[in-house]
This record gives structure tokens, sequence and C-alpha cells, in this order.
């Protein structure tokens, strides 16, 4: 299957720092990308859907000046979690759109906020 | 009520039985249904994926979908324990865009 990759894998940051998390198609162009958020032994949770060259449509509840998203290329998602806190420790996870059923995900990248 | 109901486990069981998991869903507009795996600290993999009701086969996965029932359901057979992992469901309105929702995943621990 198609390749996404996320970098970092994990990051440890202080509160109130902003953290920039980078999601990339290895072999496909994306024109979609999407960023999920997931909890211990929880599912994933939609936040917003990241499209190239516009701006990202964020799910109800998920703040858009906090969580920034942007798709400058067909191949690169970035998610800016701006002003940590601790209640934004999570499993953040994107994926990539490579066809019209098939989405591939990346690695996951661990936000520990201290 | 969630959209997208999936017990969460843990489901164990040994090797070279078959694996048998569902979901339910409350939104009748759903019309893509996927499983995916994940294993710990990982992402989601595709696994299958079925339009509408029916039956879909693929090596020792057979994925069913009921949308009268608003019920959907993934078999493994001959289980290994690689095997062993978080298994997700979701499902999407259209195509476009792609907007998955995805059930709370089952753990499933396939024991040597």
């Amino acid at each position: 299957g198609a390749v996404v990759s996320q970098h970092p894998s994990r990051v440890i940051c202080k509160s109130g720092t902003s953290v920039k998390i980078e999601c990339r198609s290895l072999d496909f162009q994306a024109t979609t990308m999407f960023w999920y958020r997931q909890f211990p032994k929880k599912s994933l949770m939609l936040m917003a859907t990241s499209n190239e060259g516009s701006k990202a449509t964020y799910e109800q509840g998920v703040e858009k000046d906090k969580f920034l998203i942007n798709h400058a290329s067909l191949t690169l998602s970035t998610l800016t979690v701006t002003s940590a806190h601790p209640e934004d420790s999570s499993f953040y996870i994107c994926s990539a759109r490579y066809s019209n059923y098939e989405q591939y995900f990346g690695p996951g990248t661990r936000l520990t906020v201290t | 009520q969630k959209e997208v109901e999936q017990d969460p486990g843990p489901l164990s069981v040994p090797e070279g039985a078959i694996v048998s998991l569902n979901c339910t869903y409350s939104n009748s507009a759903f019309q893509y249904f996927m499983w995916y795996r994940q294993y710990s600290r990982k992402g989601p993999e595709l696994l299958m994926y079925t339009y509408s009701s029916g039956n879909k086969e693929d090596g020792r996965f057979t994925a069913q979908v009921d949308k009268s029932s608003k019920y959907i359901s993934l078999f493994i057979r001959d289980s290994q324990p690689s095997d062993s992992a978080t298994y997700l469901c979701a499902m999407s309105r259209s195509l476009a865009g792609n907007k998955l929702t995805f059930g709370g995943g089952t753990r499933v621990l396939v024991k040597p």
C-alpha cells in the first residue's frame, strides 16, 4: 500500500509552547489529508480535513486557532498545536486520501505536554 | 448514543480459531464500510472495504454488511498470533470527502 509518514513520532513540550507535526505522503499525491486525535484505548476522532491550497475544514468543537493546519503541497500537511496545554497530550494521526475509498494512515505522533 | 458502537473487548481466542468482530451503527446514511487493523502505537491499516450490503472475502478475512439491521461484521479465519491487534470499523456517507466515522475498536488477542 501507499506510504504516509509523520514527523516527529514522539514529542515532549512544555505548557505554553507550540508544536508542529508533519504529515507526508511519500509515494503519491494527496489533495486531501485528514487529522485525527486518539486517546488511549479510544477510537480516532476526526479533527479536520485538510485540502491542498485551501483552508482546512474543522469538525465541530475543534478550535481552529489552536490547531493550525497548513496543506502547502500535494504531499505535505502540517498540524501546529499552539500554546499547548497538558490536556492536548494525545496521539495525533494523519491520513492521506489515496483514492475514492482508500485512506492511508501515518504512524502517528505522540504528544506529551508537561 | 454513539453513531458507531463496537465492543471494546478484549477478545481472546486460541490460535487457529475464527475471530468474529462486529459493529452496529445508527445512521442509515452510511454507505461505505471499512475495517482497519491497528497495532499498538501505530496508525490504522486498511483491511477490507465494502460498499452497501453484502459479503466480501479476501484471503482469511470476510466482511459482511447488513444495512437493514445496521450491522457489519469481520471474520478472521485460521487466526494467528500476528493478528493480535485492535480492529476498528469505520464508515462514511459518501466517497466525496471521505469523512470516516470510527467505532471504538475491539482489542483482539490470539494466543499461541
